[in-house]
């Protein structure tokens, strides 16, 4: 399988209890922000966005939460489920380019 | 609707010979990207294509990287002579210009130079 999050941070959480995955960014002039989940084996998904004019924006059973003033993004997932256990990361834009700055990524593992 | 596509999957080849990586990113996206994942590294983005034109390389570690996007439907990526380093998952992601920073990953080529 997938090696990547061997070194990462983890969360553990119960199935059923709420999770909240953080990540710091550097970019004061980022005003995209992006979660992605990594399953083993695959690519990144995208999960949620959120551009810097809003500090909240709920999607299903996810929401994105900025802080731009201390320049931090969080990812709450409700109700936690075994299928959510991933790798998780947060990534960031700047301006007109595409370009994307992802961070190092999270360990989520839901104990059943 | 097909997603991004990838070839090969998984691709095991000696030091000092070329490997070449495919991509076909999803029909009437405009932007396509190469990445590498290693676990030292994490995600690391190496080009990025718009309109089949490079727009930034500078994430091409060297010279032996190359990367080509002939037309809109086909990309490729390079390395030419390979090195235990090179050793990653490599993926390619497309996006639509609308919406540059949702981007589509394929499920990525595992390359091992040994």
């Amino acid at each position: 399988g997938e090696s990547v999050g061997l070194h990462l941070p983890t969360l553990s959480v119960q199935e059923g209890d709420n999770s909240i995955i953080n990540c710091a960014y550097s970019n004061s002039a980022s005003d995209y922000f992006i979660w992605y989940k990594q399953e083993s084996g695959k690519g990144p998904q995208f999960i949620i966005d959120i551009r810097s004019n809003m500090d909240k924006r709920q999607g299903q059973r996810v929401t994105v939460l900025l802080n731009k003033t201390v320049k931090h993004l969080s990812l709450q997932i409700a109700a936690t489920q075994p299928g959510d256990s991933a790798v998780y990361f947060c990534a960031e834009k700047s301006g007109a380019n595409s370009k994307l700055t992802f961070g190092k990524g999270i360990t989520l593992s839901v104990r059943p | 609707d097909a997603g991004v596509i990838q070839s090969p999957r998984h691709e095991v080849t000696e030091m000092g010979q070329e490997v070449t990586l495919r991509c076909k990113p999803i029909s009437g996206h405009n932007s396509l990207f190469w990445y590498r994942q290693t676990m030292m590294r994490g995600l690391e983005l190496l080009i990025y294509f718009n309109n089949n034109v490079p727009i930034d390389d500078s994430g091409m570690p060297e010279d032996r990287f190359s990367a080509k996007m002939p037309n809109a439907s086909f990309s490729t990526l390079k390395i030419q002579p390979s090195e235990p380093r090179d050793s990653a998952v490599y993926f390619c992601a497309s996006s639509l210009d609308g919406s540059p920073g949702k981007q589509y990953f394929g499920p990525g080529t595992r390359l091992t130079v040994t």
